[in-house]
């Protein structure tokens, strides 16, 4: 299986600020990585597939990037609506493996 | 409008079996891989396992392999995960998701989950 592995698990931030989390495949995967953000009580909402391609609605604050086996999500300027959990997910092979997550708190 | 509805979910003991089912509305089911996500208590997503647009290929997380059963049918539009021998760390919530087909997006809509709890 391939595997993702997230850092850092927590950060914590103000909003305004600047930040990026990181996500390393177990093995080359191209560009078949997504991410998501999940807030308490709520099924994970898509932001960004194929590792940069921005989904519908998803503000411009939210750039993806990277190919093979390290990948990048920044947020540009953290809004209070941003402070959740963010997954990455590998979608090369069949088994559509998580991250262990990144929780964005309030500093 | 695209829907999953999950339902099944309950208080089992352990070594026990459950059915998840997951109804879709809203788009073409049969054309799309379909997964389930479980979510523990205060822990993050664990992708569980999906199934073929025809059902005709299933694969599994090592932590389910044997004891779960991923099944769809395409005339009522629904998924399915059996789940036998049922262990406490089984106890989570489960989430249905659409995977990739037509639109090469994972997990673009996802159910509100239904919850799996295992009494020992």
């Amino acid at each position: 299986d391939i595997r993702v592995t997230q850092s850092p698990s927590t950060l914590s931030a103000s909003v305004g600020d600047r930040v990026t989390f990181t996500c390393r495949a177990s093995q080359h995967i191209g560009n078949w990585l997504a991410w998501y953000q999940q807030k308490p009580g709520k099924a994970p909402n898509i932001l960004i597939s194929k590792a940069s391609t921005l989904e519908s609605g998803v503000p411009s604050r939210f750039n993806g990037s990277g190919y093979g086996t390290e990948f990048t999500l920044t947020i540009s300027s953290l809004q209070p609506d941003d402070f959740a959990t963010y997954y990455c997910q590998q979608y090369y092979s069949y088994s559509r493996m998580f991250g262990q997550g990144t929780k964005v708190e309030i500093k | 409008e695209v829907q999953l509805v999950e339902s099944g979910g309950g208080l089992v003991q352990s070594g026990g079996s459950l059915r998840l089912s997951c109804v879709a509305s809203g788009f073409s089911f049969s054309g799309y891989w379909m997964s389930w996500v479980r979510q523990a208590p205060g822990k993050g997503l664990e992708w569980v396992a999906n199934i073929k647009e025809d059902g005709s290929e299933q694969y599994y997380a090592d932590s389910v392999k044997g004891r779960f059963t991923i099944s769809r049918d395409n005339a009522d539009n629904s998924l399915y995960l059996q789940m036998n021998s049922l262990r406490a760390e089984d106890a989570a919530m489960y989430f249905c998701a659409r995977d990739v087909g037509s639109v090469v997006t994972p997990f673009d809509y996802w159910g509100q989950g239904t919850l799996v709890n295992v009494s020992s």
